[in-house]
């Protein structure tokens, strides 16, 4: 699986956008972007996946470059409850392939 | 509750023990990973199950490291001659079919050996 990069802490204020980046430049074809968030002492939780195209549900929005190469998370109003690791994996989907996780950002939301 | 469940929570065992950790996955789901969490890092995969057998146990650290599910649903991650690197949060997740989208996690057994 590809490797990415993240910034290892971000903060942001409650109500505002936070805007979470990752860096995957040797991200394959057939790999998609995948995030999952880990709030303290908690196993960690699927939030949104992507192929090329941007993406969007209840909890969250994904925005991939069109090159691939880079995405961003976007959490439309931070709350005092997504304060926690943010993870940014690339993984092959349908195969039995595992989720390898990085070190994933700290987000602190503050008041 | 319908998630993973993971026992114990917490587990202290003397150098040298044998201990076992257990995951009950949701009911149905086929697929079943373990991964192995240190403090300040991301959790590292260990094992995969795809029903009863281990299709992948690429990252079991050594042979001291083993893992069963006898009937494909409950499964048992057992480590022998425990060391004081062992310790670490134990993370067990499941899916519902091999190449599922999303993992459901459990909250983890911490492990400390003293």
């Amino acid at each position: 699986d590809a490797k990415t990069t993240q910034p290892p802490s971000m903060d942001c204020a409650e109500g505002r956008a936070a805007n979470l980046p990752c860096n995957h430049s040797t991200i394959s074809g057939n790999e998609y972007v995948y995030w999952y968030r880990q709030i303290h002492s908690q196993g960690p939780q699927y939030i949104i996946h992507g192929l090329k195209n941007n993406e969007t549900n209840e909890m969250a929005s994904l925005i991939i470059t069109e090159d691939r190469k880079s995405s961003t998370l976007i959490l439309p109003h931070a709350t005092l409850r997504d304060t926690a690791v943010y993870y940014c994996i690339v993984r092959v989907v349908g195969t039995a392939s595992k989720l390898t996780f990085g070190t994933g950002t700290r987000l602190q939301v503050t008041l | 509750g319908a998630g993973v469940s993971q026992t114990p929570s917490n587990k202290v065992t003397e150098k040298g023990k044998y201990v076992e950790l257990r995951c009950d996955p949701i009911s149905g789901h086929t697929a079943l990973y373990w991964y192995r969490q240190s403090l300040g890092q991301g959790p590292e995969f260990l094992i995969y199950f795809q029903g009863t057998g281990a299709a992948d146990d690429s990252g079991l650290p050594n042979d001291r490291f083993f893992a069963v599910r006898p009937e494909g649903s409950v499964s048992t991650l057992k480590i022998q001659r425990t060391e004081r690197g062992d310790s670490a949060v134990y993370l067990c997740a499941s899916s519902p079919e091999q190449g599922s989208t999303e993992a459901f996690f459990g909250q983890g057994t911490r492990l400390t050996v003293v």
